[in-house]
Parts: structure tokens; C-alpha cells; sequence
């Protein structure tokens, strides 16, 4: 079982570039997470799926785009990234909204 | 979402037990108290959740004080590998709430 896979691990953009961070889940979970976290914060959602075909804006949802074609995955786009997407990403899922959530190790991405 | 305030950093001795706190006047009667927390360069780890009564697994125990009004977080023996930033977050169990609202939580240094 292998829970929430992200990936990539560490990537590094250039002011411009577009990327697709990816997450999959082996769960079955309906309830997938994106967040963010600069240097000591705390996380902020930026969008979150209540399954397949259905998403949301959370918090800081600008720059970026989601998607949910399957109960499985929840790539989330950068379209034109920036110096202030500099951050690390976590994804997340949980069967019912209330019920604990599981969150992959994170991508680390700088933008230069 | 009603706030938590936790304390910004503790710290404890090995092997001795940690009480972590956790204030949140505003609660509603369907938040559930979740406890995360976060080691260093990994995605949150779910750590217990309760709605009254105390809660007890195989991480750590739960003690929800009768108004519900604030929490604590037990680790029974602390051992190296407990330093962590420890977040309390509130859940609506109704169904409304779709995401965990994380704070600053808590800096938890172990000392050996």
C-alpha cells in the first residue's frame, strides 16, 4: 500500500516555465488536497477535490490549475511560474472530509 | 473554521512524558480535534483526533477537557524521534469543512 505518491521529489523552473506536479492515491479516498508551505509556515490549501470531476479554490488557489479525471489523481499546473511559487508542495487525501488525511513527502520546487 | 492557539516551542527530556496544549474557545459541537504533526523535510503525519471523550492510540492519548474548550496532546515517553512541529486543527464533522486549516503549531525540541 503504497498511499500518496508525489512526484517529482525537487525540481527546479525557470520565471516562465510550466510544470505538472503529480499525486496519486491507492485509497480509494474521495478527498484530495493540495498545499503549499514556505519556509516556517504553516500549510495552505490552494485547491482540494471532493471527487472525481469536482474541485475547488482553497486559500491561495492564483497561479495554478487542477484537475480530477479519476478517484486516483490530482495533478495540479503551473502554468507560468514565478519566484514567489518558490515552495515546497504537499498533496493529501482522506476518505471523508472530516476523517484524518494522508499526505505524500512533498515536492520541493524553486523557481529562478 | 474556529481557530486553535497552541504555544509557539517547547521542550522536553527524553523518556519523559509531554504534555502539548491546545486552546479553542470557539468550537463548534460537531468539530472533531485533530492532532498532526510534521518532521523535519516530511509531509504531515496524522497523530489522533477525538470529539468528547479521551482518546487513546498507539502514538499518543487525547485528553479533551469537558467544555471542550481546549485539548492536550500526550506522548507518553518522548524519545528523539518525536521533535516535531505539533499542529492541533478543528474538523467539522457535519460535512462542511472540506480541508485541514493548519496554524503555527507547536516546535517540539526532545533533549537527550
Amino acid at each position: 500500500n503504497a498511499g500518496v505518491t508525489q512526484t517529482p521529489k525537487f525540481r527546479i523552473l525557470k520565471i516562465g516555465q510550466s510544470m505538472t506536479l503529480q499525486c496519486t492515491q491507492d485509497m480509494n479516498h474521495n478527498y484530495m488536497y493540495w498545499y503549499r508551505q514556505d519556509p516556517g509556515m504553516g500549510l495552505k490549501l490552494i485547491y482540494y477535490s471532493v471527487g472525481a470531476g469536482i474541485t475547488d479554490k482553497g486559500e491561495v488557489p492564483n497561479g495554478y490549475n487542477v484537475s480530477r479525471s479519476t478517484t486516483e489523481d490530482f495533478p495540479l499546473r503551473l502554468e507560468l511560474a514565478a519566484p514567489s511559487q518558490t515552495s515546497v508542495y504537499f498533496c493529501a487525501s482522506s476518505y471523508e472530509g472530516w476523517w484524518e488525511s494522508f499526505f505524500g513527502q512533498g515536492t520541493r520546487l524553486t523557481v529562478v | 473554521d474556529a481557530k486553535t492557539t497552541q504555544p509557539n516551542s517547547m521542550e522536553s527530556n527524553e523518556e519523559e512524558p509531554v504534555h502539548l496544549p491546545c486552546n479553542h474557545s470557539t468550537i463548534s459541537g460537531t468539530d472533531y480535534i485533530h492532532w498532526y504533526r510534521q518532521l523535519p523535510s516530511q509531509g504531515p503525519e496524522y497523530v489522533i483526533h477525538g470529539l468528547t471523550s479521551n482518546v487513546n492510540n498507539r502514538m499518543a492519548s487525547l485528553a479533551i477537557a469537558e467544555d471542550r474548550k481546549s485539548s492536550t496532546l500526550i506522548l507518553h515517553r518522548a524519545t528523539l524521534r518525536d521533535a516535531a512541529v505539533y499542529y492541533c486543527i478543528l474538523r467539522d464533522g457535519s460535512g462542511s469543512a472540506r480541508q485541514l486549516t493548519f496554524g503555527s503549531g507547536t516546535q517540539l525540541t526532545v533533549l537527550p
